[in-house]
């Protein structure tokens, strides 16, 4: 099946550690997105991607970092410069101006 | 700066009844308009998109969206509501012609009552 792949769904991490997020794509799209969602405030886009070895900060990208070395792979980091990083992350993919979402991974600093 | 509004932060209807979520948003020009829903805990799918023309947009689940470009809204409908429908609801945009920077509303979360 073609989809979106998410891992993992749950991920704790102590204050002052980096934690990656993976995303993986098995739909052979060219662009590839992360979104960070709060309660109450909709999704706001950290990161996008068009293309291999290129991508471009999105709203919030401070205390986050990515990298685009696959087009099926698009992982996220958060750093320990991220001051509030408990939050459900969602990756996306695009084709034909449509976005399609993973399953989401839900990360909390202990 | 391109925004999105969706007024109601929750609604409650009951089972079988109609359904109406609103969605206004500021921008320049027409932007690509969408919805989403997503079930607790899950991602996003996609229920109807606006790109051009016929301002009245069929999507999945029976449900159907109004671009009205007068008043900046693309309000998502749904004749009779079913309790799997609850679910929390987003209204998103974005420019032409690539589509790949959506700016989303702050969600409207469904609840359905029997």
């Amino acid at each position: 099946d073609g989809g979106i792949t998410q891992s993992p769904k749950y991920l704790f991490r102590k204050e002052g550690q980096n934690v990656t997020l993976s995303c993986e794509q098995n739909l052979n799209h060219d662009a590839m997105y992360w979104y960070r969602q709060d309660p109450g405030q909709g999704l706001r886009l950290i990161y996008y991607s068009q293309i291999v070895n290129d991508f471009q900060k999105g709203d919030i990208a401070e205390g986050y970092s990515v990298s685009r070395e696959k087009k099926e792979s698009f992982p996220l980091t958060v750093t320990s410069a991220q001051k509030n990083p408990t939050a459900f992350y969602l990756c996306a993919s695009s084709i034909l101006n449509e976005q399609f979402f993973g399953p989401g991974t839900r990360l909390t600093v202990l | 700066a391109q925004s999105v509004t969706q007024p109601d932060i929750h609604i409650t209807v009951s089972e079988g009844a109609s359904l109406e979520l609103r969605c206004n948003y500021s921008y320049g020009a027409t932007p690509y308009l969408f919805w989403y829903v997503q079930s607790p805990g899950q991602g996003l799918q996609l229920l109807l998109k606006y790109f051009s023309g016929d301002t009245l947009v069929q999507g999945i689940k029976g449900f159907e969206a109004e671009f009205k470009r007068s008043q900046s809204s693309f309000n998502l409908r749904k004749p009779s509501v079913h309790w799997s429908d609850a679910a929390e609801y987003f209204c998103a945009v974005a420019p032409p012609p690539y589509g790949n920077k959506l700016v989303f509303g702050a969600g409207t979360i469904l609840r359905v009552k029997s």
